[in-house]
């Protein structure tokens, strides 16, 4: 089945630094979701992307939608303790109806 | 604003009891899913439903049962916990335009 990677697992930066994230599938994804999940909380949905090539910022965050339709990339500009949380990649393909794919989580640790 | 509410932020629950997790959802979405998150294993799918008593096994249904009587409410049923049911469980609702999840806040669950 389809299977999603994601990296880093972790990431341990000093406030003020850049961040980049990445998910790679094992086959052709319609569409990438990026979300964020704080202590305690349901994840929040960050970023949605719908065509190869396409980049979305919201705010300090910027992710992309791979060309090949296999990856995605998420950026944080000028981190902040309230970055803090594990961050997800979300992929749906064809065929599987509504059910996304979910990558293992990016847990982001940030050093005032 | 999506509003996915779950009736409970934590739970105890003694083996062998029946548990219900409720999930309300007020967008009208046809489908929800619910999830339970375990350090190291991700999120992973339990249950959903694309509409009025209509349920799909997930990849981990077994020990659980769901219940969709109205559209705006989906029930996660334990029929007799286990110790291996501790955890955190989302419901989430997906908005079929745009294949957006929207997630609850989360229910802690606790076997003993």
């Amino acid at each position: 089945g389809q299977q999603l990677n994601q990296s880093p697992q972790s990431m341990f930066i000093q406030e003020g630094e850049d961040v980049s994230m990445n998910c790679t599938s094992s086959s052709i994804f319609n569409t990438w979701l990026w979300y964020k999940q704080e202590p305690g909380e349901g994840p929040v949905l960050l970023i949605a992307l719908y065509k190869a090539g396409e980049l979305t910022s919201n705010g300090r965050l910027t992710a992309q939608f791979g060309i090949t339709r296999k990856d995605s990339f998420l950026n944080i500009s000028a981190s902040i303790p309230s970055d803090v949380g594990i961050y997800f990649c979300a992929g749906h393909g064809s065929g599987n109806t509504g059910k996304l794919i979910f990558g293992q989580g990016t847990t982001l640790q940030v050093k005032p | 604003d999506v509003k996915v509410t779950q009736s409970s932020r934590y739970l105890v629950k003694r083996t062998g009891e029946k548990v219900f997790l409720e999930c309300v959802q007020d967008m009208d979405h046809e489908n929800m899913f619910w999830y339970r998150q375990d350090p190291g294993l991700g999120l992973r799918l339990i249950y959903f439903s694309y509409d009025v008593k209509m349920k799909e096994k997930g990849d981990i249904p077994e020990g659980y049962s769901v219940s969709r009587e109205k559209k705006e409410r989906f029930s996660l049923i334990l029929e007799s916990a286990s110790t291996n049911q501790t955890s955190m469980y989302l419901c989430a609702t997906q908005d079929r335009l745009n294949e957006k999840l929207f997630f609850g806040s989360g229910t802690q669950l606790s076997v003993l």
